[in-house]
Formats: C-alpha cells, structure tokens, sequence
C-alpha cells in the first residue's frame, strides 16, 4: 500500500496564479484533511471531508477551495495565489471517528512558493 | 486557535537521556494523540490515550493524561539519535467532531 501520496512534491506560483494539489490514499479511509504548515508551528486546518461528496471547513478555509468526487482522492484548489500561501501543505486520511480509529495518516508534504 | 500546547518549544538532551514533552488542552476531550514529524516529513502517529485512561506505554514512550488539569506528557525513555524529531499533541475534542486540534510542538535535538 502507497498510503497517502501528494502531487505535486513543490511547486512555484506567481501571485494571481491558480493550481491544484492531488492528494490520494488507499487505505479507502472516509475521512480526509488537508492542512498548511507554516515555519516553527504546528498545523492549521483548511478543509476537511468526512465522505465523497461532502467538504467543511476548517480554521483557515480563505483562499482555498476543496472537492471530494471520488473516495480515494481529495483534491485543494488555491484560485488565485497570494505570498501568504507559501506554506507546506500536508494531507491526511483517517477511519470514521468514534469506533476507536481516529488515528490520522499523513502525507510527505507539498512545498509551496508563491511569489 | 491551537487547542493544544506543548511545552517546552525546544528541547535538547544527551542520547541516553529521557526526554519529556508536555501538552496542555482547553476544552473535553474524547482522546488524545501523540505524533512525530522527521524534518521535511509527513507526521506520523505515535501513541493514542482515551479519556479515561491515564497512562499507556508503547515501547520506550510513555503517555499520561491528567483529565482534571487538561494535560498529558509524552515520556522517552533513553533517548536515541534517531528520535531527533518535532513532536505534536493532536486532540479529539468532545465539542468538535471529525477532526483533531494539533499543538505547536515540541523540537526535540538528541546529541550523539
């Protein structure tokens, strides 16, 4: 099993610039998060999905854009890319919580430089 | 904002040493878990304690949680190199489904 994989690993914007991070899993896990990592802190939720279909925001949604068409994928959309946004985007897959499971899986990261 | 916090931001010991990290919370919780992030790595899952348990060991780590004073700390026993790491809480609060609150971490630098 791959686990969680992202595409891509880094990526370079110009202001304004839109794009889109891939990230997949296969452990066909229900829930899926996608989170920023900014120097020296911890991770800062931006979307989350607890089915196919369905997206929530988190604690810093602004700037972002998710969807969840298909089970294993969980994609991030940034529409049109601010200096604010570099950051490391991780994202992550776990089992419905409440069963005991609520372990997260993560992702090896995308690095992301708008300038 | 962050529900939890660990303290100290930075620790470094002697390998052979032990290496405590602590987490503080503010809201209930339904668990509480540890994670580790290699630099430049994805975080991965250490340990997983429930409310309602105050202590579980997983090979040279040891967890407490303290529910009474919203706080747990990550114990390791005789350090080694490779646990150079940064070190997170994440909690599942009772008040907020679906998702974990992670701290800011802790670096943690084991000198050969």
């Amino acid at each position: 099993n791959a686990g969680v994989t992202q595409t891509p690993k880094f990526r370079v914007l110009k202001t304004g610039q839109s794009m889109t991070l891939l990230c997949a899993q296969d452990m066909n896990h229900e829930y899926m998060y996608w989170y920023r990592q900014d120097p020296g802190m911890g991770l800062r939720l931006i979307h989350y999905s607890v089915g196919e279909g369905t997206t929530a925001k988190g604690e810093v949604p602004d700037g972002y854009n998710v969807s969840r068409l298909k089970k294993q994928n969980f994609l991030l959309g940034l529409e049109s890319a601010a200096p604010s946004q570099t950051s490391v985007y991780f994202c992550a897959s776990s089992p419905p919580f409440g069963r005991g499971l609520e372990t997260q899986y993560f992702g090896p990261g995308t690095r992301l430089l708008v300038l | 904002s962050q529900q939890g916090e660990e303290d100290p931001q930075a620790l470094s010991i002697q390998e052979g040493e032990n290496a405590t990290m602590n987490c503080s919370y503010k809201t209930s919780i339904n668990n509480l878990q540890w994670y580790r992030q290699n630099s430049g790595r994805g975080l991965v899952h250490l340990i997983l304690i429930r409310s309602n348990e105050r202590e579980k060991h997983s090979g040279r780590l040891r967890v407490t949680l303290d529910t009474s004073k919203k706080s747990s700390s990550l114990l390791i026993t005789a350090s080694r190199a490779a646990d150079t790491a940064s070190y997170f809480c994440a909690t599942d609060q009772v008040d907020s489904s679906y998702k974990l609150i992670f701290g800011s971490g802790t670096r943690l630098l084991v000198r050969p």
